[in-house]
């Protein structure tokens, strides 16, 4: 059973289209983030839900947005593409405590590619 | 600010040979240090959690050991199998916005010929 998937796998489109990416995770946690990794495979937080609340939201374009519906799905759209946005996204979900934090479960990845 | 720094980039090894990655973290206060394995065209898989100096995982032919200042990847035997890219992720104790934030190192990418 896939645990965090994300939808598509692979993403082609030209520079200033709007895209969107879904991602759901069926392992009953309650936070959900969105990371992008680089050509160099340098993996980055971009934002953070915990309870459909907002809880991390790094230097981003305001072009990105993600949104989450409820505690399962958090779904990421971009604006206005541009081929700097051209990378692999990474969903990731876990269960957040006060006193420790628990790991966190990618998926599989969206690779993005902007012409 | 948190900066993961790991080495080497990439190690080569023959089967069989053991060997060790360094992941390097400086951090405010250190909440977790965290071990994932990534394959190409895959999404990290999580390997270990260290939380405190001293603390030791083992998993198969991994080991992951850590210090104040460094954690260590211990690859015993190593097969083909564990080709992978090892990615070192550490989480710090900060204010209530920056809950479950990982950041990352860049990675060793390791290849393990037969």
């Amino acid at each position: 059973d896939t645990a965090v998937s994300q939808t598509p796998k692979y993403l082609v489109t030209q520079m200033g289209n709007d895209k969107s990416i879904k991602c759901e995770q069926n392992l009953g946690h309650d936070t959900m983030y969105w990371y992008k990794q680089d050509s160099k495979k340098f993996l980055k937080i971009m934002f953070s839900y915990n309870n459909k609340e907002l809880i991390i939201n790094e230097t981003v374009p305001n072009r990105f947005s993600p949104k989450s519906p409820d505690k399962a799905h958090l779904n990421l759209h971009i604006n206005s593409l541009e081929l700097g946005d051209s990378a692999v996204y990474f969903c990731a979900s876990s269960q957040l405590l006060r006193g420790r934090t628990h790991e966190q479960y990618f998926g599989p990845g969206t690779r993005l590619t902007v012409t | 600010e948190d900066q993961v720094t790991q080495s080497p980039e990439a190690l080569r090894l023959q089967e069989g040979e053991s060997s060790s990655l360094n992941c390097s973290y400086t951090v405010s206060g250190l909440r977790g240090l965290f071990w994932y394995r990534q394959d190409p065209g895959k999404g990290p898989e999580f390997l270990f959690t260290l939380y405190s100096a001293g603390e030791e995982k083992e998993k198969e032919r991994l080991k992951a050991t850590l210090t104040k200042k460094e954690s260590f990847l211990h690859i015993t035997a190593p097969k083909p199998e564990d080709s992978a890219t090892y990615l070192c992720a550490v989480q710090a104790f900060s204010g209530g916005t920056s809950y479950g934030k990982l950041t990352f190192g860049q990675g060793t990418i390791l290849t393990v010929h037969p």
